[in-house]
């Protein structure tokens, strides 16, 4: 089943902050976020792993409630590249099918 | 090479015309992928390779749809008598080791067009 990410879609100001929700029905073994930019293909951001291993890049950071199968995207001090859609990925246990959220479109203004 | 690589970029096929897309992987990267993504969607899983393995193709859509890896390293994903709801853009990417947990790397895609 697909994982559901919150907001669906998020206008920012250059400078504000912004959180993406990935929240999935069934257990997890780790979450990864990417960012695709339009007509390009997604672009590895991250890896959060079972045991809330967090992982930031820059002023990007997440955070992984393996209890609540939940994840987190924290983006501070939003730049303009930032824009684009986030998706998490996820792999439950013991398979090898790999599923993405269904979609965060960003939007940063100057 | 220094990253994946996909070969057509866009192919525009006649409904009924048989499909070939290939994709290069990363030198050296055991898992391989293919996704689908149509318009305004996020990509879909199709099928999952180990080496030359197979060891997952439960995304894919029907019997017209074929992949095969067969030394272990570029892959080609075959669509035979496309439709119409095949058109989309097709994913390949790379990872390093077979670990569910590894990281994944795209390549551009092929855009492909039904008429």
């Amino acid at each position: 089943q697909q994982p559901v990410q919150s907001p669906q879609a998020v206008i920012l100001r250059e400078g504000e902050d912004a959180v993406i929700n990935c929240s999935s029905s069934k257990a997890l073994y780790s979450v990864h976020w990417y960012r695709q930019k339009h007509g390009e293909a997604p672009v590895f951001l991250m890896i959060l792993l079972k045991g809330g291993e967090q992982k930031g890049h820059e002023k990007i950071s997440a955070s992984f409630n393996e209890k609540k199968q939940q994840s987190s995207l924290y983006l501070t001090a939003s730049q303009l590249s930032y824009s684009g859609t986030y998706f998490c990925g996820t792999e439950a246990s013991g398979t090898y099918k790999y599923i993405f959220g269904t979609g965060t479109r960003l939007k940063v203004l100057a | 090479g220094a990253g994946v690589s996909q070969s057509p970029r866009y192919k525009v096929a006649k409904r009924g015309q048989d499909v070939a897309l290939r994709c290069d992987p990363i030198s050296g990267h055991v898992s391989l992928f293919w996704y689908q993504q149509a318009l305004g969607q996020g990509p879909e899983f199709l099928t999952y390779f180990q080496n030359e393995a197979q060891l997952d193709k439960s995304g894919l859509p029907s019997d017209r749809f074929f992949a095969e890896r067969p030394e272990g390293s570029v892959s080609t994903l075959k669509i035979q008598r496309t439709q119409q709801e095949d058109s989309a853009v097709y994913l390949c990417a790379s990872s390093l080791r077979g670990a569910q947990a590894d990281t994944q790397y795209f390549g551009p895609g092929t855009r492909l067009t039904v008429l």
